[in-house]
């Protein structure tokens, strides 16, 4: 079973930093996603990545297969970026994702 | 698109009474998810279909819970019958059901049972 693990588990930070989230598993995937939750509790897809970098406004996604690992970064961070952050992985041959315990972050005006 | 349905929204029964979810997956996609999100465990996938087929209901906590897909177009989540354990949010996702496939996550259905 993989396990996958993110940190920090509570990020707050002032408007206009940069933020870093990272996740790490501990088997080799097919592919990796970043969900969003916001407080409301809808979930919505982030990216989903198999290899490098993916880019969507000011998320960055980055991914190294060998160190088994992933980074969300956000850049020039929002109050409306508050929510929760969750990486998922899918294993080869199988569309189950494993969760991670997610990210809380906080953007403070 | 409307995206995934889910229905209801809220859900407050009593112990012991039976409990259907619903889930319109968004038209054309071939794979359907059934998750659980609980303050302890985080989210969990019960279950998911490919093209009407359950394909991996390894994480269906007991016998008390149950899905179907009878049709492309509609799921359904039933416990019966019903704990106060059960009680968490539901989410049903669908996705166009290949592999590397993003995962297209309805509003939840809030079940408590009391």
């Amino acid at each position: 079973k993989n396990e996958v693990e993110q940190s920090p588990q509570n990020l707050t930070a002032q408007e206009g930093e940069f933020i870093t989230i990272n996740c790490s598993y501990s088997v080799g995937i097919s592919a990796l996603h970043w969900l969003q939750q916001h407080p409301g509790g809808g979930i919505v897809s982030l990216f989903m990545l198999s290899s490098g970098k993916k880019k969507h406004g000011r998320l960055i996604a980055t991914i190294n297969i060998q160190e088994k690992h992933s980074s969300l970064h956000i850049t020039a961070s929002h109050p409306r970026d508050s929510a929760v952050y969750i990486c998922a992985v899918s294993n080869f041959g199988n569309e189950k994702l494993t969760f991670g315990t997610g990210t809380r972050l906080t953007i403070i005006p | 698109d409307a995206g995934v349905i889910q229905s209801p929204r809220h859900e407050v029964t009593e112990m012991g009474q039976e409990v259907t979810l619903r889930c319109k997956p968004i038209s054309g996609h071939n794979s359907l998810f059934w998750y659980r999100q609980t303050m302890m465990r985080g989210l969990e996938l019960l279950i998911y279909f490919n093209n009407n087929v359950p394909i991996d209901d390894s994480g269906m906590p007991e016998d008390r819970f149950s899905a179907k897909m009878p049709n492309a177009s509609f799921s359904t989540l039933k416990i019966q019958p019903s704990e106060p354990r059960d009680s968490a949010v539901y989410f049903c996702a669908s996705s166009p059901g290949l592999n590397f496939d993003t995962q297209y996550f309805g509003p939840g259905t809030r079940l408590t049972v009391l």
